[in-house]
């Protein structure tokens, strides 16, 4: 079984409508990210979090809100999408003991969300 | 923006040892340099990472020149499913931040 999982890995919806994305993780990882990616770029951090009471925004936070339920679990939610919101999504952990290794990340497969 | 520029695009044949580029000539003291690839779409993967020595994994090799502006990644039989886009990333140790830029695109052909 994969590590880090993404629900759903696909989603179509239409503009106006409230999504919920959602990342479980069974490394037992602290720190928990999610990253959005347009075509032909690279990841731009959304929202993460080092530890159940600790969330942060990253670069491009607006239009977004997340939710760690638990360790395991990292919500992302779009509460009103739009079509530029159309995007790959990928969450990640890490939990490296410390310094360098904290930068590893693991990464899910990515959910594709098509806004109309 | 990313602290790194990597060429946008390379070849390699298939067996053959693949090198990657990354210039970072603005790097500071205690940034580490780590590289990533992504294979279509999938999720990113890590594949190494250093500070000022050479290191190596059994996935690749990476070379940090003296000075650290510039650093190497080195695939040494590279195949098929090495097709990917490579990204170079400098960040501190421990930092939330990964800033990934575009990266380069390699292709191994047969």
């Amino acid at each position: 079984d994969a590590d880090v999982t993404q629900t759903p890995r696909n989603r179509i919806t239409k503009t106006g409508k409230r999504i919920m994305l959602e990342c479980s993780q069974t490394k037992g990882h602290d720190r928990m990210y999610w990253y959005r990616q347009d075509p032909g770029l690279g990841l731009r951090l959304i929202y993460y979090s080092f530890d159940v009471k600790d969330i942060n925004k990253g670069e491009i936070s607006d239009g977004y809100s997340v939710s760690r339920q638990a360790q395991a679990k990292f919500s992302l939610s779009l509460e009103s999408a739009i079509p530029n919101q159309t995007a790959l999504y990928f969450c990640a952990t890490s939990g490296g003991l410390a310094g360098a290794s904290r930068n590893e990340q693991f990464f899910g497969p990515g959910t594709r969300l098509t806004v109309l | 923006d990313a602290k790194t520029t990597q060429p946008t695009s390379m070849d390699c044949a298939e067996g053959r040892a693949a090198n990657l580029p990354c210039n970072h000539s603005t790097i500071s003291g205690n940034e580490y340099v780590y590289w990533y690839r992504q294979i279509h779409s999938q999720g990113p993967q890590y594949i190494i990472h250093g500070l000022k020595n050479n290191e190596t994994n059994e996935m690749a090799s990476l070379i940090i020149t003296e000075d650290r502006k510039s650093s190497t990644l080195i695939l040494p039989h590279a195949t098929l499913r090495d097709t990917a886009v490579y990204y170079c990333i400098v960040s501190q140790g421990g930092s939330e931040k990964l800033v990934f830029g575009k990266g380069t695109k390699l292709t191994v052909n047969p």
